[in-house]
């Protein structure tokens, strides 16, 4: 059965500092990958998607992520966080095919940023 | 991304209390999906409907009982409900229920059953 792992439940970085949130997945053929954001109060927004084709995909607000089929990981990444960036991250995988796809979601990473 | 709307964003209910959650999608969409959001816990499927059919209820409890009149409405009928299932309910839509299609998401409902 799919699976989704995000081993940290949370993390603090300092603003401007570097940010890599993990993301392991267990699937038997090629996943769909996905990374959302869900801002306090807010639904899920879609960062980025990984289908086929380059590994390192880029996302919006200078997210993006690197798919290594080896490691069975999906990890996010972005340069230099912002304050803003504060929120929490779940990485997904589709699951199936035809019309009967959806999603499964790790437990979610919840970032807070230190100024 | 506000093409997904849901009302009420909060609602305290008893646990004899009926009541009703909305979800209205703009996006042209004809997938739509109920998920479960509980702390500490994943975010779980509970509904999905294609072109207005329920195509999985992942094993919900029947107190929760959806309905899909288009492809643009989406309501959870409640009843009978337990405190633990106090929770955020999201609503999602889709192009298609397909594993590469992008869901759209509206901003929850909280609800509280005392």
């Amino acid at each position: 059965a799919q699976s989704v792992t995000q081993p940290d439940i949370h993390i603090t970085v300092s603003e401007g500092a570097s940010l890599e949130l993990r993301c392991n997945y267990s699937y038997g053929a090629t996943p769909y990958l996905f990374w959302y954001v869900q801002s306090p109060g807010q639904g899920l927004q879609l960062l980025l998607k990984y289908f086929s084709g380059d590994t390192l995909v880029q996302g919006i607000k200078g997210f993006e992520a690197e798919f290594k089929r080896s490691q069975s990981s999906f990890n996010l990444r972005k340069p230099s966080v912002h304050w803003s960036d504060a929120a929490e991250y779940f990485c997904a995988v589709g699951r199936g095919g035809g019309s009967q796809g959806n999603l499964i979601f790790g437990k979610g990473t919840k970032l807070s940023v230190k100024p | 991304e506000t093409g997904v709307t849901q009302t009420p964003r909060h609602l305290v209910m008893g646990m004899t209390n009926k009541k009703s959650l909305k979800c209205e999608q703009h996006l042209g969409h004809n997938a739509m999906y109920w998920y479960k959001q509980s702390a500490k816990k994943p975010l779980e499927l509970m509904f999905v409907y294609n072109f207005k059919e329920q195509t999985e209820n992942n094993s919900v409890p029947s107190r929760f009982s959806p309905e899909c009149p288009n492809s643009s409405h989406l309501f959870l009928h409640l009843h009978t409900l337990q405190p633990e299932d106090s929770a955020l309910y999201l609503c999602a839509s889709s192009q298609a229920a397909g594993a590469t299609d992008t869901q759209y998401f509206g901003p929850g409902t909280r609800l509280t059953v005392l």
